[in-house]
């Protein structure tokens, strides 16, 4: 069974610049998070799908990020325009089941995203 | 404000003996804990649990202790092993919400 997967690993890209991260999660589950990480800090929840709506958006830094989930698969995470201060690994992770706490989430690798 | 503190940043430990990570929390509400590992370039996994009805849960070389009067949990691991070196992230959550994270502990098993 494959894993959660996310595209692309790497990206970067100047300030004022849009960057769209994919986050694939495993197939099934209709659990799906975005995290943060900045270097050195704690991993940061930013939003949850069940299924194509967002269950919690309460750690969305702003709304300059936008994220889908169209058709309750695959979403997206869009920065548009990216500050400096966005940098940062990006998780995805997906869980199936209630999608409360106790459900396993799975990680995906993240997308290391640098802001010049 | 970070409700979940992890203030060891890194711990070296000799293969064999124990490894024992640290996690405060400050919120009285969350009541499940878990901890992951990551390793570089890979996303954290899952490790191990604990509800707060419990002060204990093992789990192989794996025990998670709870101290809720405290509100400090610990991860200990035994024997511990160079392919436990990894970063270790304790999380907790309230009423199934969304998972806090702290900070972090880069372990580091010396052969």
């Amino acid at each position: 069974e494959a894993g959660v997967t996310q595209f692309p690993s790497h990206s970067v890209i100047e300030k004022g610049q849009t960057v769209t991260l994919r986050c694939d999660p495993i197939s099934g589950h209709d659990n799906l998070y975005w995290y943060r990480r900045v270097m050195g800090k704690e991993i940061k929840f930013l939003l949850h799908f069940v299924k194509e709506s967002k269950q919690d958006e309460s750690g969305m830094p702003n709304n300059r990020f936008l994220a889908e989930r169209t058709g309750g698969t695959y979403s997206t995470l869009k920065v548009q325009p990216a500050e400096l201060e966005d940098s940062g690994v990006y998780f995805c992770a997906s869980s199936q089941s209630s999608g409360g706490a106790t459900d396993t989430q799975y990680f995906g690798p993240g997308t290391r995203l640098t802001v010049l | 404000d970070q409700q979940v503190k992890q203030n060891s940043p890194s711990l070296s430990v000799q293969e064999g003996r124990i490894s024992i990570l640290n996690c405060d929390y400050t919120n009285s509400m969350f009541d499940y804990f878990l901890w992951y590992k990551k390793y570089p370039a890979e996303g954290p996994t899952f490790l191990i649990s604990i509800s707060s009805i419990k002060d204990k849960n093992e789990d192989g070389r794996f025990t998670v202790f709870l101290n809720k009067s405290a509100k400090h949990l610990s991860l200990h691991i035994v024997p511990s092993q160079p392919g436990d070196s990894a970063v270790y992230f304790c999380a907790a959550s309230a009423a199934g919400n969304q998972f806090y994270f702290g900070t972090g502990t880069s372990l580091t098993v010396i052969p």
